[in-house]
């Protein structure tokens, strides 16, 4: 019940395509759904989170689809470019426990 | 504001020696977690740390510890290390109050055992 799981494990999207990276969670207790992104030799960052009392959140070309219902969400990456290129990972986190990632997923931007 | 500060870069060490690895978060953060990860396993949560007490463990040996400091600012240790713990030790820091909150990382320590 604690696990996150993402999907898929590697990803080829052509430059200015749309990556799409999806989590599914099973426990509702969950309040917090942020993003990571990584790049090789670097820590994780924050790329862009959302609560479940939203549906969609936007930041620039970063999209998080939320829904609540499906206990599902997703990123997706708009005109996607080499620079975009990364480990993604979804996490998910509730009130005053410790975050729980997916296991990532390797994006790659076609130039 | 400084970001999240881990020491050293990189480390090798033997089999069967302990290492200590050192944290500062981000000024005003209280609450600091200890991560590893590894090409095979992802970011597994090894133990989070709030105002000096443990919060929560992950499923790691004994043979990982950890410990707060009044100014925030953590260690963890690993004695006896073998071959498995090589890996890249990342520790996040936040606010760590109520609701919960945002995650920043630093860029990790690599341990290579050998």
């Amino acid at each position: 019940q604690q696990q996150v799981k993402q999907s898929p494990q590697s990803l080829i999207v052509q430059k200015g395509g749309i990556s799409i990276i999806n989590c599914a969670y099973e426990n509702t207790a969950f309040d917090y759904f942020p993003w990571y992104q990584q790049f090789p030799g670097k820590g994780p960052a924050l790329l862009i989170a959302i609560r479940p009392d939203v549906s969609e959140k936007k930041e620039g070309r970063f999209t998080i689809s939320f829904n609540k219902s499906a206990k599902q969400f997703s990123l997706h990456i708009m005109d996607s470019q080499p620079g975009d290129s990364a480990t993604y990972f979804c996490a998910a986190r509730k009130r005053d426990d410790k975050i729980i990632f997916g296991k990532g997923t390797r994006l790659h931007i076609l130039p | 504001k400084a970001g999240v500060t881990q020491t050293p870069r990189y480390l090798i060490k033997t089999r069967g020696q302990q290492v200590t690895l050192s944290c500062s978060p981000i000024s005003g953060h209280r609450s600091v977690s200890w991560y590893q990860q590894t090409p095979g396993q992802g970011l597994q949560f090894l133990f989070e740390y709030f105002s000096e007490t443990q919060r929560n463990k992950g499923n790691f040996p004994g043979r990982f510890s950890g410990r707060q400091f009044s100014n925030s600012r953590s260690e963890m240790n690993v004695s006896t290390l073998e071959l498995g713990d090589s890996a890249l030790y990342l520790c996040a820091s936040s606010e760590g109050q109520g609701i919960a909150t945002e995650a920043f990382f630093g860029q990790g320590t690599r341990l290579t055992v050998v």
